[in-house]
């Protein structure tokens, strides 16, 4: 089964702009893998910000964004605010598996 | 409104078994596909298993593929997710989602333990 790679920690100051990544052991990410991305706070449920690479849901603030970057699914959140500390996990299909990133704890500080 | 709402979690012991359910309202549950995902405790989440609206299509993954088998009754409005030959391993919140991951249940325990 594939690895999904993410970066462990990140962190941003308050209304930084800060770039967390998703890569696959198969080889480059692309829109065929349907990137999602989760935010997930202590004690809830996973939270989808960002579906099929780059949409976003009714409720995703619209700092979030996605895009294909070098091979890897991006996550960019431009405008940091202390709310937005959280755990960020990328999710990849593969024909018909879907696999999760280990995860980026991202810091608001 | 969506609900989904896992149910059947608890402690057992390594090489039992145990079924959670996740009983879906609100939604067109016959013409859904759904996934469980499990997390273990401070750890990542983990795709477990999905399954197609009709039941006809189910994915694995490797790390439960012929121990966990994803079910539903669409009659019921709820999905199934059998577990046996639990391992220690296996310990974890397991979450159910709608087919698009937009939706989530608030997940339940299961703890496999001696």
């Amino acid at each position: 089964q594939a690895v999904v790679t993410q970066e462990p920690s990140l962190t941003v100051s308050p209304g930084g702009t800060v770039t967390l990544t998703c890569g696959s052991s198969t080889g480059a990410v692309t829109s065929g893998h349907y990137p999602f991305w989760f935010q997930q706070k202590p004690g809830q449920a996973p939270r989808t910000l960002i579906y099929d690479t780059s949409n976003k849901h009714s409720w995703t603030p619209a700092r979030f964004s996605g895009s294909l970057l070098g091979g890897k699914a991006a996550l960019t959140l431009s405008g940091a605010q202390p709310a937005d500390e959280a755990d960020y996990y990328c999710l990849l299909s593969y024909s018909g598996a879907w696999v999760f990133g280990g995860g980026t704890k991202l810091t608001v500080l | 409104q969506v609900h989904l709402v896992e149910s059947g979690g608890g402690v057992v012991q390594p090489g039992r078994s145990l079924r959670l359910s996740c009983a879906a309202s609100g939604l067109t549950f016959s013409k859904t596909g759904m996934h469980w995902v499990r997390q273990a405790p401070g750890k990542g989440l983990e795709w477990v298993a999905d399954m197609s609206y009709d039941g006809s299509d189910k994915n694995y993954a490797d790390s439960v593929k012929g121990r966990f088998t994803i079910s539903r009754d669409n009659s019921k409005n709820t999905l199934y997710l059998q577990l046996t030959s639990l391992r220690t391993e296996d310990t974890a919140v397991y979450f159910c989602a709608k087919d698009g991951f937009e939706i989530w249940g608030q997940g339940t325990m299961v703890t496999v333990s001696s």
